[in-house]
This record gives C-alpha cells, sequence and structure tokens, in this order.
C-alpha cells in the first residue's frame, strides 16, 4: 500500500494567517492527489483534485500544488469557517489511501 | 453533485454481519463509481472499496475479504456488507461517489455510526 504521510499533524493559526499544509505519498503518485476537509461530525468535503485542481465552488484562497511524492495545499488568508482538519488521500492506485490529517485550530 | 443517504442498523454483535444500504438521488446510478469509506471515531479515513454497475470492483485488502459491495441499479442503491465483523468495525461508515476509477470523491453522505458490540 502507498502510505501517505501529513504535517504538522496539528498547528495553531489566526484569522488572516497564510497556511500551508503538506502531504507526502510513500512512492510516485503523479498528481493522483486530492484535498478534503472535515469538520467535526459533518463528511468530508473535497476541496482539490488531481492535486491543483480546485473543486467547484471551494474557495479561491485554497490552492494545491505539487506532483511525484511532494504535495502541499495552501490557504492564502484563513477564515473562521477554515477551522478543520484537512486530510490528502492518494487515487493513483488502490487500495487508495488516506493521511493522517492535519487540524487546524484557533491560535 | 448527488445526494447520498446511508441507512442500517446502528448496532452489530460481535461475529455478525454488518449490512448498510446507500440510496442515491440527483444523478445516474450508472455514471458513477460507488465507494465506502469509514472512520473510527476520533480517527482517519480508511477507504473499503468501490463498485462500478459494469462490475468493476476494487476493495480494501485490509479487510480481508469480509466485504461486499453491490449496485441495484433499479433500486438507485449501493449496498455495504461487512461478515464477521470485531470492534475494530465500529464507525462511520460514508458511502461516497466518484467519477472515474482513479477520480477525487467527490460526493459523500452523512455518515452512519455502526457500533459493533455485544
Amino acid at each position: 500500500d502507498i502510505q501517505m504521510t501529513q504535517s504538522p499533524s496539528s498547528l495553531s493559526a489566526s484569522v488572516g494567517d497564510r497556511v500551508t499544509l503538506t502531504c507526502r505519498a510513500s512512492q510516485y503518485i503523479s498528481t493522483y492527489l486530492n484535498w478534503y476537509q472535515q469538520k467535526p461530525g459533518k463528511a468530508p468535503n473535497l476541496l482539490v483534485y488531481a492535486a491543483s485542481s480546485l473543486q467547484s465552488g471551494v474557495p479561491s484562497r485554497f490552492s494545491g500544488s505539487g506532483s511525484g511524492t511532494d504535495f502541499t495545499l495552501t490557504i492564502s488568508s484563513l477564515q473562521p469557517e477554515d477551522f478543520a482538519t484537512y486530510y490528502c488521500e492518494q487515487s493513483y492506485t488502490t487500495p487508495r489511501t488516506f493521511g493522517p490529517g492535519t487540524k487546524v485550530d484557533f491560535k | 453533485q448527488v445526494q447520498l443517504q446511508e441507512s442500517g442498523p446502528g448496532l452489530v454483535r460481535p461475529s455478525e454481519t454488518l449490512s448498510l444500504t446507500c440510496t442515491v438521488s440527483g444523478g445516474s446510478i450508472s455514471s458513477y463509481y460507488w465507494s465506502w469509506i469509514r472512520q473510527p471515531p476520533g480517527k482517519g479515513l480508511e477507504w473499503i472499496g468501490y463498485m462500478h454497475h459494469s462490475g468493476s470492483f476494487s476493495y480494501n485488502p485490509s479487510l480481508r475479504g469480509r466485504v461486499t459491495i453491490a449496485v441495484a441499479t433499479s433500486k438507485n442503491q449501493v449496498s455495504l456488507i461487512v461478515n464477521s465483523v470485531t470492534a475494530a468495525d465500529t464507525a462511520v461508515y460514508y458511502c461516497a461517489s466518484q467519477t472515474s476509477a482513479a477520480g477525487s470523491t467527490d460526493d459523500w453522505g452523512q455518515g452512519t455510526l455502526v457500533t459493533v458490540s455485544s
């Protein structure tokens, strides 16, 4: 299986901060990398697919980049509704695997 | 965008069978790959598998052959069966859709908590 790691595991930030989350795959996955946001008690919500494509309806402050094994999700100006846990997922091969998540909370 | 609603028992006895149904609305069940993903309380996400109405499927080997996903096109439903459950199968189970086998998981149901306990 492809192992996905995320860093940091948690971070504290303030409204307006620029936040960068990192995801790394244990082997090459091209750009088959997706990012999801999950709030407590809710299902995950797709933010970015294919490493850098913004899902329809997702605010433009979110952006994704990377290819191969290293990927980032950037939130250009953190908003109150962005405090959540973020997961990356590889869809290059089955079994699909998720990273352990990065929790973004209030500083 | 499709709407997904999971349903099924919230409590299952150890060694018995977990059975869930996902009802699909707002789109053709034939147009998507249908996945199940689970999340133990307080933990991360685990992909269980997917099925396409054509018969194309893939399951997570970690579930050791205990899983079956089926698509009932006439009923607009997707089902999940997990046999011989243990406490480790306690989780919120999500039904979800993809437009291709390697695509992102675009739409998710709200999830249903299944507890395995005697």
